[in-house]
């Protein structure tokens, strides 16, 4: 099946520092990608929508100068967390979909744990 | 109302059992389900993916769409330890663009 790599898997910052995450599809080319955030116990809550060439768009709530989205090419989204705080402290997961693979089919990366102190 | 609801569990059962999990929608639009199953600390994985209603298999397990009733289901038969994750499902409308996950189902399967 498809692979989506997510770099890097764990990170410890501290706080007022900014953090990147990329997120890769490695064999097919994904014109959108997701970028969710999990709490422990609990599902994904959808961040952003990331579209190659074009601005993310975000999920109601979301801070969009906070959490910089950017698709820069076919296989490649970073999510950077900028001045992060102990409260961005989560596990932040990509998901990718093939542009020419079935509708809703979503590939997700192994995801990023992030800890800020 | 939720558009997508799943009991969180936790669902505990003994090796070798039948295992159903359950998502109920309120969105008629739906057309695409998806079950993702996702080991602690790690991204969700496809396991089924169904368009519209109807039954699909794929070795132990079975994924069942009822559209009527809006109401999908997953059957693990004979379960094993390594089954323990959470399930998580998932729903697209014709068209695709947003995927609606639900909260996932905790699943532990004891030896």
């Amino acid at each position: 099946g498809a692979v989506v790599s997510q770099h890097p898997s764990w990170v410890i910052c501290k706080s007022g520092t900014s953090v990147k995450i990329e997120c890769r599809s490695l064999d097919f080319q994904a014109t959108t990608m997701f970028w969710y955030r999990q709490f422990p116990k609990q599902s994904l809550m959808l961040m952003a929508t990331s579209n190659e060439g074009s601005k993310a768009t975000y999920e109601q709530g979301v801070e969009k100068d906070k959490f910089l989205i950017n698709h820069a090419s076919l296989t490649l989204s970073t999510l950077t967390v900028t001045s992060a705080h102990p409260e961005d402290s989560s596990f932040y997961i990509c998901s990718a979909r093939d542009r020419q693979g079935a509708i809703g089919e979503l590939f997700f990366g192994e995801g990023s744990r992030l800890t800020v102190l | 109302q939720k558009e997508v609801e799943q009991d969180p569990g936790p669902l505990s059962v003994p090796e070798g059992a039948i295992v159903s999990l359950n998502c109920t929608y309120s969105n008629s639009a739906f057309q695409y389900f998806m079950w993702y199953r996702q080991y602690s600390r790690k991204g969700p994985e496809l396991l089924m993916y169904t368009y519209s209603s109807g039954n699909k298999e794929d070795g132990r397990f079975t994924a069942q769409v009822d559209k009527s009733s809006k109401y999908i289901s997953l059957f693990i038969r004979d379960s094993q330890p390594s089954d323990s994750a959470t399930y998580l499902c998932a729903m697209s409308e014709t068209g695709g663009f947003k995927t609606i996950f639900g909260a996932g189902t905790r699943l532990f399967v004891k030896a």
